[in-house]
């Protein structure tokens, strides 16, 4: 059973850089029949996708987002990460990491999602 | 950029069938799945590519597509049915949520 876990601080302050990383259990991330992406939700309001990684490298972001964002892979670890930076009191959200399907160069569906972890931004 | 539009609430009586629409321009040449949300827990995938229903996924889910409009249907509505749905699309190399839609069983 694909397992995935996000890691990293609850807490950033207002102008720093919000680091998370993703650690995929149960299956390889190097498959080019999955991408790897972060959506987040900010308090009782909708999802928000941020980006999506493949194993290779090949990214797609948020448009909306995309000036702030890094999105990286370790094969090594099996993991993938995202870095926001500048983040502000809008930034804040519950954090979720997900497996998405695809083919070719068309994204489908996320079909296994992490627990989420809430980043509050505040000084 | 591309957008999802659903309605923000729809309410049901138990043992009849919700239907919950998402529209957007040109929705038919994309495939939409469906999440489910319910207080507190991560997105759950009931819907994929339109009309598949994913293994495990009860089979009182249903989608279909006509035109512009995607739609979820819930049959046999239950208690354990209430939740925020989202549809999802991809567009123009990017992942589009709508805007969800609060289901409430009265």
């Amino acid at each position: 059973q694909l397992q995935l876990q996000e890691s990293g601080p609850g807490l950033v302050k207002p102008s720093e850089t919000l680091s998370l990383t993703c650690s995929v259990s149960g299956g390889s991330i190097s498959t080019n029949s999955y991408y790897w992406g972060w959506v987040r939700q900010p308090p009782g309001k909708g999802l928000e996708w941020i980006g999506s990684i493949v194993y290779s490298g090949r990214t797609y972001y948020n448009t909306s987002l995309k000036s702030r964002i890094t999105i990286s892979a370790d094969t090594s670890k099996n993991q993938f990460s995202l870095k926001l930076s500048s983040v502000t009191a809008a930034d804040t959200a519950v954090y979720y990491c997900a497996r998405l399907a695809v083919s070719g160069h068309v994204l489908y569906f996320f079909d296994y999602w992490s627990q989420g972890t809430l980043v509050t931004v505040s000084s | 950029s591309y957008e999802l539009t659903q309605p923000p609430s729809v309410a049901v009586s138990p043992g009849h069938t919700a239907i919950i629409t998402c529209s957007g321009d040109n929705l038919g040449d994309k495939y939409v799945c469906w999440y489910q949300q319910k207080p507190g827990q991560s997105p759950v995938l009931v819907i994929q590519q339109d009309d598949r229903r994913p293994s495990g996924i009860s089979e009182r889910f249903s989608g279909s597509n006509s035109g512009n409009t995607d739609t979820l249907m819930i049959s046999g509505t239950q208690a354990m049915d209430e939740a925020d749905y989202y549809c999802q699309a991809w567009d123009s190399r990017a992942v589009i949520f709508g805007g969800g839609t609060e289901l409430t069983v009265l």
